[in-house]
């Protein structure tokens, strides 16, 4: 099946730059959608095909891809970013469909 | 207002059965993929299934391991998706969230709250 790997956590202060990895088998040739889910409440889509933010999502965060890594970007870090956040694909042509990466906990210091 | 409401969820017994509901509002869920997504306590967020829109052929897909125990439906008359679990196992204990895309399949830009089914004994 397919995997995708992000690391169990990433600590940032406040103002600075964190950037979550999430790692797969050529995900390069997918699109990659990102997510934020704070405690207690659903996820919210905040980078979807790679680089797109949906509206209302500041422009703190972005989003890339080079060769078998996606990378979600935090700038200017503030508190109220502190959450869980999931890289996902959509595997049109296979059994796994939909899937999500392991998630990353955002800790800010 | 653009949203989903799920309800349904509950204790049920190793074995059992139970029937998620999902209301839909605000958007053309006729034309909508729709999916169900679940999280275990603690856990990270586990793709369920999809059915497709009427007008895309109405099909649904499963993760492994829950085909040939759920069930997926919709009634596009009353803007409604349900999830039929059978043969529920502890390892199906979660919130699941009712989700979609109005603009396209590939990703999920509107969750419901979720509703929390237990299997215990």
């Amino acid at each position: 099946s397919y995997v995708l790997t992000q690391p169990p956590s990433v600590s940032v202060a406040p103002g600075k730059t964190a950037r979550i990895t999430c790692g797969g088998n050529n995900i390069g040739s997918k699109s990659v959608h990102w997510y934020q889910q704070k405690p207690g409440q659903a996820p919210v889509l905040v980078i979807y095909f790679d680089s797109d933010r949906p509206s209302g999502i500041p422009e703190r965060f972005s989003g890339s891809t080079s060769g078998n890594t996606a990378t979600l970007t935090i700038s200017r870090v503030e508190a109220g970013d502190e959450a869980d956040y999931f890289c996902q694909v959509w595997d049109s042509g296979s059994d796994h469909h939909y899937v999500f990466g392991t998630g990353t906990k955002v800790t800010v210091l | 207002e653009v949203q989903l409401v799920e309800s349904g969820g509950g204790l049920v017994k190793p074995g059992g059965s139970l029937r998620l509901s999902c209301a839909a509002s605000g958007f053309t869920f006729t034309n909508a993929w729709m999916s169900w997504v679940r999280q275990a306590p603690g856990k990270g967020l586990e793709w369920v299934g999809r059915i497709k829109s009427k007008i895309d052929g109405g099909t649904t897909d499963f993760a492994v391991p829950v085909k040939g125990r759920f069930i997926i439906s919709r009634d596009d008359s009353k803007n409604m998706l349900y999830l039929q679990m059978n043969s529920l196992k502890i390892e199906d204990t979660a919130l699941y969230y009712c989700t979609t895309a109005p603009i396209s399949p590939a990703y999920f830009d509107l969750w419901g709250r979720g509703t929390l089914v237990t299997v215990s004994s």
